[in-house]
């Protein structure tokens, strides 16, 4: 079965650095889109960015645009958030999640449990 | 960006009633819409896509309907397990596809 599982949260300081991974199984890895959703403690969700199956495009939100960077390894099933530049207003829970299709593309039907990335002095 | 807005907030029913969530749309997104159930500390699940298809293992009692800027989930008979966050999602305009700010469907 689709299995997502993120890693790589924690507590950081405003202007610090974090990566995040996201170890992918049970579908071809390769042949999917993927993107980075995150929920802010008590808000809704926002998206954060897409990377193409092949690695060869990627999109971000205006929020994060130029400070976190999208990649993926897929000889390892592995998604990455490169963050940098934290801000305190990029707490929240990041979730990564699977494009179903290229015509589904902002779609995400199999989603990870998420993990916390806390941004306070 | 497309502004996705939800309605009501909250919405009490009792298991067996049904309820009917609305999500508006700021400009017309044709039928590329989205339906998720989020429950506290859990990620989103698909629901619905492209307005009206049920995802893979979604029981019947979901149903989607719209196009253009107006949307309905419903689901026929609440039961036990239904009770959670709603969201709405567009994405036939893009970046950033846009969720609703999300309904939460609460015991009566």
């Amino acid at each position: 079965q689709v299995q997502l599982v993120e890693s790589g949260g924690g507590v950081v300081q405003p202007g610090r650095s974090l990566r995040l991974s996201c170890a992918a199984s049970g579908f071809s890895f390769s042949a999917y889109g993927m993107h980075w959703v995150r929920q802010a403690p008590g808000k809704g969700l926002e998206w954060v960015a897409v990377i193409w199956y092949d690695g060869s495009n990627q999109n971000y939100a205006d929020a994060v645009k130029g400070r976190f960077t999208i990649s993926r390894d897929n000889s390892k099933n592995t998604l990455y958030l490169q963050m940098n530049s934290l801000r305190v207003d990029d707490t929240a829970v990041y979730f990564c999640a699977r494009s179903p299709s290229v015509v589904l593309l902002g779609l995400s039907d199999f989603w990870g449990q998420g993990t916390l990335v806390t941004v306070s002095s | 960006e497309v502004v996705m807005t939800q309605s009501p907030a909250t919405l009490s029913v009792s298991p067996g009633e049904r309820a009917t969530l609305s999500c508006r749309a700021s400009q017309s997104v044709s039928s590329k819409i989205g339906w998720y159930q989020q429950k506290p500390g859990q990620a989103p699940r698909l629901l619905i896509y492209d307005a009206s298809t049920r995802a893979t293992g979604i029981p019947a009692r979901f149903s989607g309907s719209g196009s253009g800027t107006e949307f309905t989930l419903t689901i026929s008979s609440v039961q036990s397990e239904d009770f959670a966050v709603y969201y709405c999602q567009q994405y036939n305009k893009w970046p950033p596809w846009t969720f609703g700010q999300g309904t939460k469907v609460e015991i009566k």
